[in-house]
């Protein structure tokens, strides 16, 4: 299985970009990125996911490097409500509607006023 | 996005007892749910697939006789802790994957048991 290395905690001032990387240097070529994120208490909520290019949603973007070894996920304008744990899951297995997501220990995001 | 709702939200049972959690999706159909459990600050660990119309596969050292997974329809599936003990204390969370490949998580149980 892919594992992911991310750094257990980072800062962010509000209003600036949050970027979280993330290591997957065992990654498989048909392997998705996945990333979530948990605030206390709550069940993890989808952020975005990609395979090989990069990708930008309403909440976040997405960046993968070529050799798919590594990514990073970017909060554009952080703000207190993004404070959370934030996990980058390689998703192991399956096709469409299949795959396991295996969570690791995440990276601790405090943004700060 | 996609939502899975769990019910009980919260719920405190006496030791020896059972305990059923239900994992729903709401607006779309699941032949696949995932149940996770989650300790305090710790991060979710996988305890089973839950699979519709067949029997569960569990992850290793989850022991199946003591968390029962039924998924009888395509929008549930339901985790009963059995003859539960006080280290079953945990945060019980399920997921399931949508059409467009997002899997998405239930706001979790809290599980305490007395």
């Amino acid at each position: 299985d892919a594992k992911t290395t991310q750094p257990p905690s980072m800062d962010c001032a509000e209003g600036r970009a949050a970027n979280l990387p993330c290591n997957h240097s065992t990654i498989s070529g048909n392997e998705y990125v996945y990333w979530y994120r948990q605030i206390h208490s709550q069940g993890p909520q989808y952020i975005i996911h990609g395979l090989k290019n990069n990708e930008t949603n309403e909440m976040a973007s997405l960046i993968i490097t070529e050799d798919r070894k590594s990514s990073t996920l970017i909060l554009p304008h952080a703000t207190l409500r993004d404070t959370a744990v934030y996990y980058c899951i390689v998703r192991v297995g399956g096709g469409n509607q299949g795959g396991k997501l295996i969570f690791g220990q995440g990276t601790e995001l405090s943004v700060k006023p | 996005g996609a939502v899975v709702s769990q019910h009980p939200s919260r719920v405190i049972c006496k030791s020896g007892t059972s305990v059923k959690i239900e994992c729903r999706s709401l607006d779309f159909q699941a032949t696949t749910m995932f149940w996770y459990r989650q300790f305090p600050k710790k991060s979710l660990m996988l305890m089973a697939t839950s699979n519709e119309g067949s029997k569960a596969t569990y992850e290793q050292g989850v022991e199946k006789d003591k968390f029962l997974i039924n998924h009888a329809s395509l929008t549930l599936s339901t985790l009963t802790v059995t003859s539960a003990h006080p280290e079953d204390s945990s945060f019980y969370i399920c997921s399931a994957w949508t059409s467009t490949n997002e899997q998405f998580f239930g706001p979790g149980t809290r599980l305490t048991v007395l």
